[in-house]
């Protein structure tokens, strides 16, 4: 199993800017999060989803949107980037109430 | 909503010495409180975690103690290895599960030789 995969790397935009960071994880977990992680302030949950077709905000959502059309996948999209958004994202999924939380690699992202 | 308060920001052991890391929530529904460990430039990790019907749980050398009382639950390192450097974080959630996380600050933990 890959576990759970992030795309791009790292990745530079303008403001104004949109575009979508892919999140798939191959374990048939339930649950998926998005998470931004900025220094001093920890990891901070933007959206969540329980299954596919249900999506919920968490702290930080504005700017973003995500979608659950497949088990699989969760990307998260920034319609209209600011450089506030500058950070890492980290994707994360989990099986269910007793299971442990796994994350991806991130996904460095500045926005100029 | 939930809110996590973690301290101390950074913490500096000797190798062989204990290090403890504290965490104050909010939400007295949270009920799981997991703990991660971050390497530079990595994924965070799970290291242990503990339900709201536990008091203690202990895993070689990590133990973690939760008083629902106070709110506040604690990571407790021993006998720290050079490896145990990394940040360290504490969270909770009133879901029972790791999908709905208040994350704390977290502890840059460095051992020394």
């Amino acid at each position: 199993n890959a576990g759970v995969t992030q795309t791009p790397k790292f990745q530079v935009l303008k403001t104004g800017q949109s575009m979508t960071l892919q999140c798939a994880q191959d374990m048939n977990h339930e649950y998926m999060s998005w998470y931004r992680q900025d220094p001093g302030m920890g990891l901070r949950l933007i959206h969540y989803s329980v299954g596919a077709g249900i999506t919920d905000q968490g702290e930080v959502p504005n700017g973003y949107n995500v979608s659950r059309s497949t088990t699989e996948d969760f990307p998260l999209r920034l319609l209209s980037a600011a450089p506030s958004q500058t950070s890492v994202y980290f994707c994360a999924s989990n099986g269910g109430v007793s299971e442990t939380q796994y994350f991806g690699p991130g996904t460095r992202l500045l926005v100029l | 909503g939930e809110n996590v308060e973690q301290h101390p920001s950074t913490l500096s052991v000797q190798e062989g010495d204990s290090a403890v890391i504290k965490c104050t929530y909010s939400d007295s529904a949270s009920n799981y409180f997991p703990w991660y460990k971050q390497e530079l430039g990595k994924r965070p990790q799970l290291i242990i975690d503990i339900r709201s019907n536990v008091g203690e749980k202990k895993d070689q050398r990590i133990a973690v103690t939760l008083n629902k009382t106070a709110k506040h639950f604690s990571l407790h390192i021993t006998e720290t290895q050079p490896e145990d450097s990394a940040v360290y974080f504490c969270a909770a959630t009133p879901t029972g599960t790791a999908s709905k996380l208040t994350f704390g600050t977290g502890t840059r933990l460095q051992v020394t030789f």
